[in-house]
């Protein structure tokens, strides 16, 4: 069946760093790849997404590609703030059923 | 505003009790969903319903149940047949099943001691 490997945590970063967290995916067809992001005590948002090959997403200064030749979907930010402490999950959608990776939780000290 | 409401945010049960979680949407969605989430895992998912009077089984579905009379509610029952409720259920919603944005509640967690 179709799942989701993202890169374990937790990851610390200081303010204005580079952020990247690997995502990887197995699934038949063409799934759209999406990334959400979950603040402390809240439900999911929906970060960004792209729903074919080489399609970039972004949002909030976080970028993705969704590469089909490595099959994966990289999340990336050029210079974190502490407000972009979460925990952040890849996920795709396959025939209508959106699965999702175990989540990335993020710390961003000042 | 539009959005999803889950009540309460904290809830405290005792084993062999059923417990039953609240979920409302005013985003007039067809398709609603129920997920479980445990530290260190993605969400899991528990049942869906696309349209009123009708739900189905997702991945995790034994000792729950759920019901779908109006289009804006979709409560979910956790039985004393779950043998670990202890977890955060989110709800979340969608214009229809096939469509890829799903919008998420803010989440009850479940105690059960």
């Amino acid at each position: 069946g179709d799942s989701v490997t993202q890169m374990e945590g937790p990851v610390t970063l200081s303010e204005e760093a580079f952020l990247t967290i690997n995502c990887t995916y197995t699934a038949t067809g063409y799934p759209s790849l999406f990334w959400y992001v979950q603040y402390p005590g809240e439900g999911l948002q929906l970060l960004l997404k792209a729903t074919k090959a080489d399609d970039k997403g972004s949002n909030k200064g976080f970028e993705a590609t969704y590469r089909k030749e490595t099959t994966s979907f990289h999340l990336e930010k050029g210079s974190v703030q502490v407000s972009d402490s979460a925990v952040y999950f890849c996920a795709l959608v396959n025939d209508y059923k959106l699965s999702f990776g175990a989540g990335t939780t993020v710390t961003v000290r000042a | 505003d539009g959005g999803i409401t889950q009540s309460p945010k904290y809830l405290f049960r005792k084993e062999g009790q059923n417990v039953t979680l609240s979920c409302e949407q005013n985003l007039n969605h067809d398709a609603m969903y129920w997920y479980r989430q445990d530290p260190g895992q993605g969400l899991r998912l528990i049942y869906y319903s696309q349209i009123v009077n009708d739900f189905q089984k997702g991945d995790i579905a034994e000792g729950y149940s759920v019901s779908r009379e109006k289009k804006e509610s979709f409560p979910l029952t956790v039985t004393s047949a779950q043998k670990n409720p202890t977890a955060f259920y989110l709800c979340a919603s969608s214009v229809r099943r096939a469509s890829y944005e799903q919008y998420f509640g803010p989440g009850t967690r479940l105690t059960v001691t």
